[in-house]
């Protein structure tokens, strides 16, 4: 079956702590995104990747980074540099940049 | 900046009535506009896509129309089922940055 893989569904980290969310998808799609959702706020873009070894900040980048090493996955690492970690962070993915985007099923982070 | 927004943020009907649900842009220079579907606790399901140059697209009970002058887009779903009950939301993508700019959502139940 073709999709977006996020694993784990739940993730929890003490404070301080680094964390990396994975996402993979063998869809053969060029463009990957990492979004998060905040109950009441509505999908915010944190990163992007158009093409392998390349990537642009997006919204909130600030204590996220990512990596393109291979066209099917996009990791994303949550940095202790992030002041509200908690959240749901969603992978997505498009054939190239502005063609549909299509989701995986999201990795739900807690941190105390 | 790109704003997108869907009034109303609920909406609940009973099963079998013909629905629709709104979502208005602020900066008419659009790419693409996207409908997605999102069950709690989920990633989202690409629903429609309609093209800037498109006036309408359907797919089974669901038909999504763009007005781009007005900076409107409505989502109708004909003869609404239990199985419908989700948070729909709407994305414009601006181009030139590949990056969607999502509304917070309109949570439909549909009640038996």
């Amino acid at each position: 079956d073709g999709g977006i893989t996020q694993s784990p569904k739940y993730l929890f980290r003490k404070e301080g702590q680094n964390v990396t969310l994975s996402c993979e998808q063998n869809l053969n799609h060029d463009a990957m995104y990492w979004y998060r959702q905040d109950p009441g706020q509505g999908l915010r873009l944190i990163y992007y990747s158009q093409i392998v070894n390349d990537f642009q900040k997006g919204d909130i980048a600030e204590g996220y980074s990512v990596s393109r090493e291979k066209k099917e996955s996009f990791p994303l690492t949550v940095t202790s540099a992030q002041k509200n970690p908690t959240a749901f962070y969603l992978c997505a993915s498009s054939r190239r940049g502005g063609d549909e985007q299509y989701f995986g099923p999201g990795t739900r982070l807690t941190v105390t | 900046k790109q704003e997108v927004t869907q009034i109303p943020a609920a909406l609940s009907v009973p099963e079998g009535e013909n629905l629709v649900l709104n979502c208005s842009f602020t900066d008419s220079a659009i790419y693409n506009l996207q409908w997605f579907r999102q069950d709690p606790g989920k990633g989202l399901t690409s629903l429609l896509l309609i093209q800037s140059s498109q006036r309408e697209q359907t797919s089974g009970r669901l038909n999504a129309s763009l007005d781009k002058s007005s900076g409107r887009s409505t989502l109708y779903i004909a003869a609404s089922q239990p199985g419908d009950s989700a948070t729909y939301l709407c994305a414009v993508d601006g181009g030139g940055s590949e990056k969607l700019v999502f509304g917070k959502g309109t949570k439909l139940t549909v009640n038996p």
